[in-house]
């Protein structure tokens, strides 16, 4: 079975531009997260999912950051603009309710912004 | 909210070594996950254990609940064990809410 899927891998862009990164969870899954990794602050949990609906964005640095799940198999973090303290990778992971929040991660985006 | 201590921060080893990881958490828990990452970055699930021990291969790790805490034990390390051990748990009363803890780094020396 796939796991995970994230694109693009890696991501360098300039100061000001719009990011999009994209996240395929595992089918079947109900839960999907996004979370934010950096030196400073280790893995932060931005976002989090349950059957397409956004449950907590608390994590959710500011306004330039946006998340939607249109669908089941389809999640997309926004980054507009970005600015270089967003660089970081960036996880995606996907549970199900049934094995009581097991989750598994994709291979992460590394976004570095300049 | 519920917070997750990880110890030790840091820790050097000889191939074949074996070494205990801790993951302390303040508030009573129904899940709780090992995680490693590898040094390409790669977030590995290792167990899911939220009371009770498990074992595979030379991994193996024990929760107990009631007490707070679980435990990673790694023996006979290799070099490809270097990386860094995650617990993860959920926040508060929320089971759905996972948050990690900062890890301990692991370097296995040849």
């Amino acid at each position: 079975d796939a796991g995970v899927i994230q694109s693009p891998r890696h991501e360098v862009t300039e100061m000001g531009q719009e990011v999009t990164l994209r996240c395929k969870p595992i089918s079947g899954h109900d839960y999907l997260f996004w979370y934010r990794q950096t030196m400073m602050r280790g893995l932060e949990l931005l976002i989090y999912f349950n059957n397409n609906v956004p449950i907590d964005d608390s994590g959710m640095p500011e306004d330039r950051f946006s998340a939607k799940m249109p669908n089941a198999s389809f999640s997309t973090l926004k980054i507009q603009p970005s600015e270089p303290r967003d660089s970081a990778v960036y996880f995606c992971a996907s549970s199900t309710s049934g094995t009581g929040g097991e989750l598994f991660f994709g291979e992460g985006s590394r976004l570095t912004v300049l | 909210g519920i917070q997750v201590e990880q110890s030790p921060p840091d820790l050097i080893l000889q191939e074949g070594a074996n070494s205990t990881l801790r993951c302390n958490f303040s508030d009573s828990v129904n899940n709780l996950q090992w995680f490693h990452q590898n040094p390409w970055g790669q977030l590995i699930n290792l167990f899911y254990i939220p009371s009770g021990t498990k074992q595979n291969g030379r991994l193996s790790a024990t929760t107990v609940a009631t007490e707070r805490y679980s435990l990673l034990y790694i023996s006979s390390s290799q070099t490809t064990d270097s990386g860094v051990y995650f617990c993860a748990l959920p926040l508060g009363n929320r089971d759905d809410k996972i948050i990690f803890g900062k890890g301990t780094r692991l370097h296995i020396l040849p």
